[in-house]
């Protein structure tokens, strides 16, 4: 167990649709990330959130948006979905600003119909 | 784009013998990470190289950085079936201002009992 949790565990909608993924970051980690990971491309870097703020950006499509809240919770928000979007979503998080270390949470599997 | 390259894509191996994934970046990197994802779950830090040259071992694992770090290289002695997984690389970029990771497309390992 990473102390990374995230929900849902699974996720099935249907294209056009908008849904919320949900990361809470292990206690004391004030960075998070997503990740999108599916069959073909690996592990796909989307944005990164530091102590609320967003600290890098990587290949996140317009469609996509995130947040992290005060209480450094983070969330996802995938819409206008496209069959192309069903993936594992994996988020992460660090203790600081840089990317090391990072602890992933049990992902959420999206699956777009 | 910037780009993270790791070979061979998959690895079957007797169980015993050794294994090596190899890693290579078209830039120069801060550092370089590696994760394990066991089959079903999400990755997990491993290790991280920062200096030019730098070996490293756990167990019966080793890591090395490249001199002009831009390879790195993972090499298991003696695999167990515990060594089961995808091994993914992730370099950090030297200077820049991104600050995220990108992740090579990860090398999957069976090992035959």
């Amino acid at each position: 167990d990473s102390g990374v949790t995230q929900t849902p565990k699974h996720l099935i909608t249907a294209t056009g649709q908008r849904v919320t993924l949900r990361c809470s970051p292990r206690s004391g980690d004030l960075s998070v990330y997503w990740y999108q990971q599916s069959l073909d491309q690996g592990l796909q870097f989307l944005i990164q959130y530091y102590n609320g703020e967003e600290r890098a950006k990587g290949n996140i499509l317009e469609r996509f948006s995130a947040q992290q809240f005060p209480d450094l919770h983070s969330e996802l928000n995938l819409s206008s979905l496209e069959l192309g979007d069903s993936a594992l979503y994996f988020c992460a998080s660090s203790v600081g600003a840089v990317p090391y270390e990072q602890y992933f949470g049990p992902g959420t599997r999206l699956t777009v119909t | 784009g910037q780009q993270v390259m790791q070979i061979p894509q998959y690895q079957h191996v007797q169980e015993g013998e050794d294994f090596t994934t190899y890693c290579n970046s078209s830039t120069t990197l801060s550092n370089i990470q590696w994760y394990k994802q066991r089959p079903g779950g999400h990755p997990v830090f491993l290790i991280q190289l920062v200096k030019s040259g730098e070996v490293k071992k756990q167990k019966r694992l080793t890591f090395q950085f490249g001199e002009a770090k831009k390879n790195s290289s993972l090499h298991i002695t003696a695999t167990q079936t515990t060594d089961v997984g995808t091994y993914f690389c992730a370099g950090e970029l030297r200077g820049g201002s991104q600050g995220n990771l990108i992740f090579g497309k990860g090398t999957k390992l069976s090992v035959k009992p």
